[in-house]
């Protein structure tokens, strides 16, 4: 089956700094990836859409010099949360849509991102 | 816009009873409906998906739901409970022909010996 991989699966770092989250898909090319944001015991909530090749298009509420995509090829999506405060933390879930259309996201394993 | 209502953020069963997970959702035309399972400090794992075919859609580990549009419900149940069933599960719709999904607030399946 159509497997995403997410990296890195938990990460711990100082108020400041920036870290980068990258998704990618391993069985197939994705034009279109998405960000999610989950807290705890709450649904996922999306925050920007990563397409390939343009922009990303980013959720009302959303900082985009906060958090970075990139989406430099059709299998890695990209997400830096720059200047990262104890906030942020959370846990932060890809997915990927096969160029397919009618197939569904695929969801990697998720991030969990702790700011000390 | 699109929606979906999962009813009950908690539901208890015993080992071996019936499992159902309700989901209604809100939309002006014929959409795509999910269901999505997530075990602690992971991604989502699709279960099943509505994608205007059959009503009844068969899933993965006996876990099955059924459209019913003059409901606007797409309820996830399954026969008999499993203690490895206990996850939180999420509802989804997305609009034909957009990729965004939207999500319900999920429900939590606690599943007793």
């Amino acid at each position: 089956g159509a497997v995403v991989s997410q990296h890195p699966s938990r990460v711990i770092c100082k108020s400041g700094t920036s870290v980068k989250i990258e998704c990618r898909s391993l069985d197939f090319q994705a034009t279109t990836m998405f960000w999610y944001r989950q807290f705890p015991k709450q649904s996922l909530m999306l925050m920007a859409t990563s397409n390939e090749g343009s922009k990303a298009t980013y959720e009302q509420g959303v900082e985009k010099d906060k958090f970075l995509i990139n989406h430099a090829s059709l299998t890695l999506s990209t997400l830096t949360v720059t200047s990262a405060h104890p906030e942020d933390s959370s846990f932060y879930i890809c997915s990927a849509v096969p160029t397919d259309s009618n197939q569904p996201q695929h969801f990697g394993d998720g991030t969990r991102l702790s700011i000390l | 816009a699109q929606s979906v209502t999962q009813l009950g953020s908690h539901v208890s069963v015993s080992e071996g009873a019936l499992v159902l997970l309700r989901c209604n959702y809100s939309s002006s035309v014929p959409p795509y409906l999910f269901w999505y399972v997530q075990y602690p400090n992971q991604g989502l794992q699709l279960l099943l998906k509505y994608t205007s075919a059959a009503t009844l859609v068969k899933g993965i580990n006996g876990f099955e739901a059924e459209f019913k549009k003059s409901e606007t419900s797409f309820h996830l149940t399954k026969p008999s409970a499993h203690m490895s069933d206990a996850a939180e599960y999420f509802c989804a719709v997305r609009d034909t022909g957009f990729q965004k999904l939207v999500f319900g607030t999920g429900t939590r399946l606690l599943v007793s010996p």
